[in-house]
């Protein structure tokens, strides 16, 4: 069984200090990784993507990904209140359409 | 604008009724997906279409259809075989670019409530 796993929290962070987000996978042949944010009541928006082993920065976001360990985090630098929301990590494996999702993690921002 | 319109937001249903929520994207997108999303679920995949007059059973296809009869359309119908459609069901489409990005966008979503 293909899986993507996340920690549901609720992750509780100050705000200003730095939200580490993480998901597991299972399938070594996952090439496709994405970060979406979803707020309650609304769709999914992407935040980042990666592919390839290391970091990728956008913003106060950063992608890692440790293909070895499979596994790839999320980091949210200067957390706000607005980053208050539920982050699905998902995965895709080469020649499959299709994506497979986590349960999300609940980001919880204190002001 | 470019990009994916679900109606209608809220959608009610009695018991034994069959549905279709419709998707519509402008991005030029190949390919389209339907997910459903359940409280505190990662979103299951229904249906998805890589090109038009064809589309593929994801992993939880049974009570639903689709159709791809063009490339910007991609509706959902909820039959009354579909024992729990109580959900947030959410539409998506992909580039799916030979080589390029393999990102799926979202559509807003209709949130279906059977009564």
């Amino acid at each position: 069984q293909k899986e993507v796993e996340q920690n549901s929290g609720p992750l509780s962070v100050p705000e200003g200090a730095i939200a580490s987000l993480n998901c597991t996978y299972s399938d070594r042949g996952s090439q496709s990784f994405f970060w979406y944010r979803q707020y309650s009541g609304k769709s999914p928006e992407l935040i980042m993507s990666i592919y390839s082993n290391g970091d990728k920065e956008d913003g106060r976001f950063t992608a890692q990904l440790n293909k070895a360990s499979q596994y790839v985090s999320l980091l949210i630098r200067d957390s706000q209140p607005s980053d208050s929301a539920t982050y699905l990590c998902a995965v895709k494996s080469f020649g499959n359409e299709k994506l497979t999702f986590g349960t999300g993690t609940r980001l919880t921002i204190i002001p | 604008d470019g990009g994916i319109t679900q109606s209608p937001k809220y959608l009610f249903r009695k018991e034994g009724q069959n549905v279709t929520l419709s998707c519509e994207q402008n991005l030029n997108h190949d390919a389209m997906y339907w997910y459903r999303q359940d409280p505190g679920q990662g979103l299951r995949l229904i249906y998805y279409s890589q090109i038009v007059n064809d589309f593929q059973k994801g992993d939880i296809a049974e009570g639903y259809s689709v159709s791809r009869e063009k490339k910007e359309s991609f509706p959902l119908t909820v039959t009354s075989a579909q024992k729990n459609p109580t959900a947030f069901y959410l539409c998506a489409s992909s580039p799916r670019r030979p080589g390029g990005p393999d990102t799926q966008y979202f559509g807003p979503g209709t949130r279906l409530t059977v009564l």
